[in-house]
């Protein structure tokens, strides 16, 4: 069965320090591995993926994320966070073999960055 | 516009009533599902299809009903609204390889 985890509600850190998100994951075989970002009344936005290649992939808006095959983790990260990134965060996974494209969530992190 | 369009944005709805949740894409997209988000719940896939005329459960499907006679259009019925289905609604697409999903901007539903 597939599955996300993320061991965090909330995030809390101060504009300018580095940020992490924390995310690992259970699936059958090898996984494709998303983060979205969602702002209040608005639908997710895709930040990332992970499909193949260099472990550290980077995305939209200064994030970047690696994959850890070995620890099932893909880690969502920024060095220097803004106010304005304040939002719920979600990793997805979804099994290279299936053919069905199904997405399985995690429940969120909420990130809050203060002035 | 290309993206995925869902309407409408609000909805309230007594118990027992029906309604339709319409989403339309304009990318060609062959798969596409639609998830309820809850607090601290994630989110959960009603259900899916996997192109025109083929549609699947996902994980939360009771109560729910879902038809793709076009690939454009995958709207979700909800036979008789329940407080439990109180909820924000999302559509997503995506081509069959599965590697870039798209997003609607929800429909909230409240059901009273």
């Amino acid at each position: 069965a597939q599955s996300v985890a993320q061991p965090e509600d909330q995030v809390n850190v101060a504009e300018g320090n580095p940020l992490t998100v924390k995310c690992t994951y259970s699936v059958s075989g090898n996984p494709y591995l998303f983060w979205y970002v969602q702002y209040p009344n608005r639908g997710l936005q895709f930040l990332l993926k992970y499909i193949t290649g260099d472990n550290l992939v980077k995305g939209s808006y200064g994030f970047e994320a690696e994959f850890n095959k070995s620890q099932t983790s893909f880690h969502l990260k920024k060095p220097s966070a803004l106010v304005s990134d304040s939002a719920l965060y979600f990793c997805a996974v979804r099994d290279r073999g299936s053919t069905l494209g199904r997405l399985y969530f995690g429940r969120g992190t909420q990130l809050t960055v203060w002035p | 516009n290309a993206g995925v369009t869902q309407t409408p944005k609000f909805q309230v709805l007594k118990t027992g009533q029906s309604m339709t949740l319409q989403c339309a894409q304009d990318m060609n997209h062959e798969y596409m599902s639609w998830y309820r988000q809850d607090p601290g719940m994630g989110l959960r896939l009603i259900h899916y299809s996997v192109g025109a005329g083929i549609t699947d459960q996902g994980e939360v499907p009771n109560g729910y009903n879902v038809s793709r006679s076009t690939t454009e259009d995958f709207p979700l019925r909800l036979l008789s609204a329940a407080p439990s289905q109180t909820s924000v609604y999302f559509c997503a697409s995506s081509t069959g390889q599965g590697l870039g999903y798209t997003f609607g901007s929800g429909t909230r539903l409240t059901v009273v």
